[in-house]
Formats: C-alpha cells, sequence, structure tokens
C-alpha cells in the first residue's frame, strides 16, 4: 500500500512569488493535515482539511491557503513567498475524525526554499 | 493553549543502552493524547508511541515505553537496548483529545548512538 506522498520534493523559488505544494493522502483517508518545519522551530500546525472541507488553521497569515480535492488529495499554496517561509512542508493523512489513535501517517516532505 | 517542552537538544546513548527522552507539557484540557515520533534524516515522521490522558498504564511498543506521569505532566520516552538506527530526531507532542490530528510539537531532540 502506497503511503503518503508529497510532491515536489524539493522547490526553490524567489521572494513574492508562490509556491504550491502537493499531497496525495493514503488510500482511503479523509482527513489532511499541513504542517511546516522551519529550521529550529519544530513542526507547527498549518491546516487541516477533512471531507473536502478545511477544518481549523494554524496561527499563520491567510497567504497561507490550501484545498482538498474530491479525491482527497490536498494542495498548499504559499503567496507572496518570504525567506522566513524557507522550510520543510509535512503533510499527513488519516482516517478523519474517526480514525483510531496513531493512525496519523506522515510524507516525507516538500522542502521549500526561498532565496 | 497547549504546550510542549522537550529540554534536550541532544542526547548521546551508547549502543545496546536504554535511553530516556524528556517531555514535559501544558494544558488545560482534561482530555488529551500524547505521541511521541521520530525523524530520521530523511523527514518522515515516524509514530512511535501513544498515550490517552485516562490511559491507566503506561504505554509501550516494542522497545518503546512512555514514563507517563499526569500529575508533573511528563511524557518521557524510554528507548531500551537502543541500536544505531535509532540515531534520529525524536519529537514529542500532544494532541486536544479524540477527534483531530491537530498537533502541538516540541522541537525534538537529536539522539546519536554511538557503537
Amino acid at each position: 500500500e502506497a503511503g503518503v506522498t508529497q510532491s515536489p520534493t524539493h522547490l526553490i523559488k524567489t521572494r513574492g512569488q508562490q509556491a504550491t505544494l502537493r499531497c496525495s493522502p493514503i488510500s482511503g483517508h479523509t482527513s489532511v493535515y499541513w504542517y511546516q518545519q522551519a529550521l529550529g522551530l519544530g513542526l507547527q500546525f498549518l491546516l487541516w482539511y477533512d471531507e473536502g472541507e478545511e477544518r481549523n488553521r494554524g496561527n499563520f497569515p491567510p497567504r497561507f491557503s490550501g484545498r482538498q480535492f474530491p479525491n482527497y488529495s490536498s494542495e498548499l499554496n504559499v503567496n507572496a513567498l518570504e525567506l522566513e517561509d524557507s522550510a520543510l512542508y509535512l503533510c499527513a493523512s488519516s482516517l478523519g475524525r474517526t480514525g483510531t489513535v496513531g493512525e496519523l501517517f506522515f510524507g516525507e516532505g516538500s522542502r521549500l526554499t526561498v532565496l | 493553549a497547549q504546550k510542549i517542552t522537550q529540554t534536550q537538544p541532544g542526547m548521546f546513548v551508547q549502543e545496546k543502552e536504554a535511553v530516556t527522552l524528556d517531555c514535559t507539557y501544558d494544558t488545560s484540557d482534561p482530555s488529551y493524547g500524547l505521541f511521541w515520533y521520530k525523524q530520521p534524516s530523511s523527514g518522515e515522521m515516524i509514530f512511535l508511541i501513544y498515550q490517552g490522558s485516562y490511559d491507566q498504564q503506561n504505554a509501550t511498543e516494542g522497545r518503546y515505553s512512555l514514563n507517563f506521569q499526569k500529575a508533573r505532566k511528563s511524557a518521557n520516552l524510554v528507548i531500551s537496548a537502543s541500536q544505531l538506527g535509532d540515531s534520529a530526531m525524536y519529537f514529542c507532542a500532544m494532541s486536544p483529545g479524540a477527534g483531530s490530528y491537530q498537533l502541538t510539537f516540541g522541537k525534538g531532540t537529536k539522539l546519536s548512538v554511538i557503537p
């Protein structure tokens, strides 16, 4: 069974540009979570999508946005990129709010570098 | 708001020895979950162990055990018989209870296993 897949693996952008990151959850998982892992800051919750809707977002500005498609894959968009947006962006999926404990599976992440 | 504190930026352990990674937490929610994840250099977050706030017994998963002391708000990870493959970053995380994997992460501990 395929795990959570993320693309691209690496992305280099310049300040002011837009970045789009993609995530495919494990088959049958309906919830997708996005986390940002900046250097030295640990993982910070960004967005949670479940059944196609945004359920919650972390303390990030509106230029961080996303969506979940009918097949439960998800896209994270970062507009007007700033240098501090450079980070590893991790996507995770679960069976949704009825999933059992521990069933949160992460992808290997997309590393965004803003120059 | 929930908060996780990991006070050990780095730890060294001899192969085959046991090691304890510290984690303290703060929350006003009566119901919560505590997680430990391992992050090798590849970037993927690997689930290790979970403890629910109402669980009476400490969680164990193979060589991993969670020393849960509710009154002290600590959830230390104990790895027995360390192996070279255990070298990685380890993150303690907390969820707001059932229904969501909107996790709050600590900053992590880098464990190095010495042959």
